[in-house]
């Protein structure tokens, strides 16, 4: 029972353009949302976190977007660089456990 | 800030050792320490909570006699597969979060575990 889905497993996008990624969730529990980013043979680097309390929380070019009732959140990537390349990861938590629960990630390619 | 140094990064044994992986935080104390498994093109797999000077706890599924986990210090936390066998083969990733909840988890670089 995949809690948190992210269900496109990749996508390409041109420099300079905008990146978004998708994440579903199942549990009306969570209240506490990150993403992550993950080279090969890395940990994950923290990027941005939204509480359920708001809508959107904005940290440079990385914006996330929470929609509660859809229980979708995504990030948009603005503008996007070579350097942003990675395997981006959502997860979600609740305050009463504060375990992650991870989805099974997006590869993105900025292509030069 | 928020370092969290994991070692070793890679490690290759034999089948029925046992093996050790040390997970510090280096720049911060960390009260909670969590320990994941990822198999290749999957998510991160929670196994284990620690906090510290206190018992792990182990999600469901996951052997706690098999996967020792000991949270000594506010900076170090150690799991250790034991007898461990080519199934165990995995990637396995340690993060570290803060007295403050609200704070997010750090992860390390995660070790490469092969079995063989």
């Amino acid at each position: 029972d995949q809690q948190v889905k992210q269900n496109s497993p990749s996508l390409s996008v041109q420099e300079g353009r905008i990146s978004i990624l998708n994440c579903d969730y199942t549990n009306s529990m969570f209240d506490y949302f990150l993403w992550y980013k993950k080279y090969p043979a890395e940990g994950p680097t923290f990027l941005i976190s939204i509480s359920s309390i708001k809508d959107k929380n904005e940290d440079g070019r990385f914006t996330v977007f929470l929609n509660k009732s859809a229980k979708h959140l995504s990030l948009h990537i603005v503008p996007s660089q070579p350097g942003d390349s990675a395997v981006y990861f959502c997860a979600a938590s609740d305050t009463g456990t504060y375990k992650y629960i991870f989805g099974t990630g997006t590869r993105l390619k900025v292509l030069a | 800030g928020a370092v969290v140094s994991q070692h070793p990064s890679w490690v290759i044994c034999k089948s029925g050792t046992s093996v050790k992986i040390e997970c510090r935080s280096l720049d911060f104390q960390a009260t909670t320490m969590f320990w994941y498994r990822q198999f290749p093109k999957q998510s991160l797999m929670l196994m284990a909570t620690s906090n510290e000077g206190s018992k792990a706890t182990y999600e469901q599924g996951v052997e706690k006699d098999k996967f020792l986990i000991n949270h000594a210090s506010l900076t170090l936390s150690t799991l250790t597969v034991t007898s461990a066998h080519p199934e165990d083969s995995s990637f396995y990733i340690c993060s570290a979060r803060a007295r403050d909840r609200d704070q997010p988890q750090h992860f390390g670089d995660g070790t490469r575990l092969s079995i063989l």
